[in-house]
C-alpha cells in the first residue's frame, strides 16, 4: 500500500502557485520523498525528490516539513499544461534499492483559464 | 525521439486471445519495470528487470503473465488467455544505473481492450 495521503482534487487558477500537499506520517529516516506527475494519456513523469531539505528545480520546488511527516510540492506560476495527476511517493534512494514505485491515487490538480 | 517508446500504443482482443507488447527503453538505461494501470488508479508494479535478468516480480503477475528482456535490450510482456480483468494500461520505465536511484523515464503505455 502506498504510505503517503493526498486529497483527491485541486484546482488552481492560471499564472497563481499550485501547492500540493502529501502526508507521509510514517516515513522513515532514509526514505526520500518523491514526486511524478501523469499528464492524462501519458505515462508518469518524474518531478523532484528530496530527503529532508527543500528542494528546488526547473519543474517545482520541494517544500519538507522538519519532522518530515508532510511535504509539499510547489509549482511557482501553473498554466493550463500543468493540468495532470501528482503522485507523492516515498521510497529508499540507494543503489541497491530496486525502486519499484508504488503510486497512490495522487492529486488531480486542474488549472483553470 | 530518445524517450522509452511502447508498441502497440492500443491493443483490442477478445477474451481468451493471446496478446504480446514491446518496450524499447532508452538505450543506456539497464533497468527497466512494467507496471499496469486501470481506471482511476495510479499504476501498479509488475515485475523488474535489471538487464537481462527478471529480479522481482509482483503477485499481480499471474501466471497468465510472463515478461522477457532477452540481451538486456527491448523487454516483452505477453497475456495468455485474456480476460476482461486484463484491461489496463501498460507501462513501461527505464532507468540508468546511479543516481537519482528513483527517477524512472516512463513510455507512453499501451491500452488494452478485452472485449
Amino acid at each position: 500500500d502506498a504510505k503517503t495521503t493526498q486529497p483527491p482534487s485541486m484546482d488552481c487558477a492560471e499564472g497563481r502557485a499550485a501547492n500540493l500537499p502529501c502526508n507521509h506520517s510514517t516515513i522513515s529516516g532514509n526514505e526520500y520523498v518523491y514526486w511524478y506527475r501523469q499528464i492524462h494519456s501519458q505515462g508518469p513523469q518524474y518531478i523532484i525528490h528530496g530527503l529532508k531539505n527543500n528542494e528546488t528545480n526547473e519543474m517545482a520546488s520541494l517544500i519538507i516539513t522538519e519532522d518530515r511527516k508532510s511535504s509539499t510540492l510547489i509549482l511557482p506560476h501553473a498554466t493550463l499544461r500543468d493540468t495532470a495527476v501528482y503522485y507523492c511517493i516515498v521510497i529508499l534512494n540507494y543503489g541497491g534499492s530496486q525502486g519499484n514505485l508504488i503510486f497512490g491515487k495522487g492529486t488531480k490538480l486542474s488549472v483553470k483559464p | 525521439d530518445t524517450g522509452v517508446s511502447q508498441n502497440p500504443r492500443h491493443k483490442i482482443t477478445k477474451r481468451g486471445q493471446n496478446v504480446t507488447f514491446r518496450c524499447d527503453p532508452i538505450s543506456e538505461h539497464n533497468r527497466l519495470y512494467w507496471y499496469r494501470q486501470t481506471l482511476g488508479q495510479g499504476p501498479e508494479f509488475l515485475t523488474y528487470f535489471q538487464n537481462e535478468a527478471q529480479l522481482e516480480k509482483s503477485r499481480l503477475l499471474s501466471d497468465r503473465f510472463s515478461a522477457e528482456r532477452p540481451k538486456g535490450s527491448f523487454s516483452t510482456l505477453e497475456i495468455q488467455r485474456t480476460e476482461q480483468g486484463d484491461s489496463a494500461m501498460y507501462l513501461c520505465a527505464s532507468r540508468p544505473q546511479g543516481r537519482p536511484y528513483n527517477e524512472q523515464f516512463f513510455g507512453p503505455g499501451t491500452r488494452l481492450t478485452v472485449l
